[in-house]
């Protein structure tokens, strides 16, 4: 069964301490690795996608990368403002565009 | 350019009434999504219609109907509401890959 795993489950940091947050997956056929930003009482909000192992993305404070097995989101110099719950979702194979989530990792960063 | 909207933001209902959620996007997308979000699992899958005029269950479909009016709109229909439906239920579309979602309906069944 396709499954998304996401550690921790919360994460405290203070400002300026980077981090990373792991992501693992286990889906038949990888064709995409999405990350989403969300923030209390909103919708989530599309970060990244990574389509192949040793594919990275980069937006401000946030890389993200890929392995075959696992995705991470480093967090580098966290800011208060990057605090918010960071989801990601694996597509498999299918014919229609159906993510399956983790559970997310909620990420207070304190000033 | 609004992106996914869906409304209402806010619901409160008592077991055993019906309720109808719209949700409606501007970017011609050919897929659309109902997602539940509850506390420690996650976001899982209602419905989804891969096209307009097609539909289909996806991991938690029970109790709830769904009608893709058109390509822009899909709506969620509770018949009869139960409160093990009280969750956040956030509506989306896909595109390239990427998907998108709306702001949240926030529903409460006493």
């Amino acid at each position: 069964e396709d499954q998304v795993t996401q550690s921790p489950e919360a994460l405290r940091l203070q400002e300026g301490e980077s981090s990373s947050l792991n992501c693992s997956y286990t889906v038949s056929g990888l064709r995409g690795l999405f990350w989403y930003r969300q923030d209390p009482g909103k919708g989530p909000e599309f970060l990244f996608t990574l389509y192949s192992a040793g594919e990275e993305k980069e937006k401000e404070r946030l890389k993200a990368t890929l392995t075959k097995k696992e995705s991470f989101l480093h967090i580098t110099a966290p800011k208060p403002e990057d605090s918010a719950t960071y989801l990601c979702a694996a597509l498999g194979m299918d014919s229609s565009y159906k993510l399956i989530f983790g559970s997310g990792t909620r990420l207070l960063v304190r000033p | 350019n609004a992106g996914v909207t869906q409304t209402p933001k806010f619901q409160v209902l008592k077991t055993g009434q019906s309720m109808t959620l719209q949700c409606a996007q501007d970017m011609n997308h050919n897929s659309m999504y109902w997602y539940r979000q509850d506390p420690g699992m996650g976001l899982r899958l209602i419905y989804y219609s891969a096209s307009e005029g097609t539909t289909d269950k996806g991991e938690v479909p029970n109790g709830y109907n769904v009608s893709r009016l058109n390509k822009r709109e899909f709506s969620l229909r509770l018949e009869s509401a139960a409160p093990s439906q009280t969750s956040v239920y956030f509506c989306a579309s896909s595109g390239d890959r990427v998907t998108f979602f709306g702001s949240g309906t926030q529903l409460s069944v006493l």
